[in-house]
């Protein structure tokens, strides 16, 4: 059974940083690209970075792009966001996701909060 | 920049068929999937590759694609089905959700 389990949201200041993590488990991690997905309160989905199965390809929403890092360690099968000069409109519910470049996202986790304020 | 756009509501009886559609330039040069999202649930993949169905998805879902419009499509839709649904395609390297459409049965 595939399990994608996010972790690190919390409170930040506007300007702050702040890592996500996604633990995943139930398929071969390094065969797969994955992807961030966020959703702001009571907003559609909002599709932030991509990562392919080797980590060798980064894709980014302009949204985002220069202040978040997506990367990856197949070794740990974990999927990490590293977000930096967060903002305001970054606060939103973000979603670990299995698929990625031209692929649908096929397995969702269930979310964790950030709010910057 | 590329956008998807659906409507934002639409309303069914129970029973009947519900078409939700995404519209887009050069949609039907891409592959677009479509997502089902239940209040305080994560997305679920309901159709990939324009009109494939994942395991485990009822066969009353299905997707089509013609011009710059994609199409989802549930016959006989049932209460269970009320949820918010949103497409999606890759333009690129960007990959881009629709505003979403909130479907309503009663």
């Amino acid at each position: 059974e595939v399990q994608l389990l996010e972790s690190g949201g919390g409170l930040v200041q506007p300007g702050g940083s702040l890592r996500l993590s996604c633990a995943a488990s139930g398929f071969t991690f390094n065969n797969y690209a994955m992807s961030w997905v966020r959703q702001a309160p009571g907003k559609g989905l909002e599709w932030v970075s991509a990562i392919s199965g080797s980590g060798d390809n980064t894709y980014y929403a302009d949204s985002v792009k220069g202040r978040f890092t997506i990367s990856r360690d197949n070794s740990m099968n974990t999927l990490y966001l590293q977000m930096s000069f967060l903002r305001v409109e970054d606060t939103a519910l973000y979603y670990c996701a299995k698929g990625g470049w031209l692929n649908p996202l096929d397995y969702w986790g269930q979310g964790t909060l950030l709010t910057v304020s | 920049s590329y956008e998807l756009t659906q409507p934002p509501s639409v309303s069914v009886s129970p029973g009947q068929t519900a078409s939700i559609t995404c519209s887009g330039d050069k949609l039907r040069d891409k592959y677009a999937c479509w997502y089902q999202q239940k209040p305080g649930q994560s997305p679920v993949l309901v159709i990939y590759l324009n009109t494939k169905r994942p395991s485990g998805i009822p066969e009353r879902f299905s997707g089509s694609n013609s011009g710059n419009t994609v199409t989802l499509t549930i016959s006989g839709t049932q209460a269970m089905d009320e949820a918010d649904y949103y497409c999606q395609a890759w333009d690129r390297t960007t990959a881009l959700f629709g505003g979403g459409t909130k479907l309503t049965v009663l």
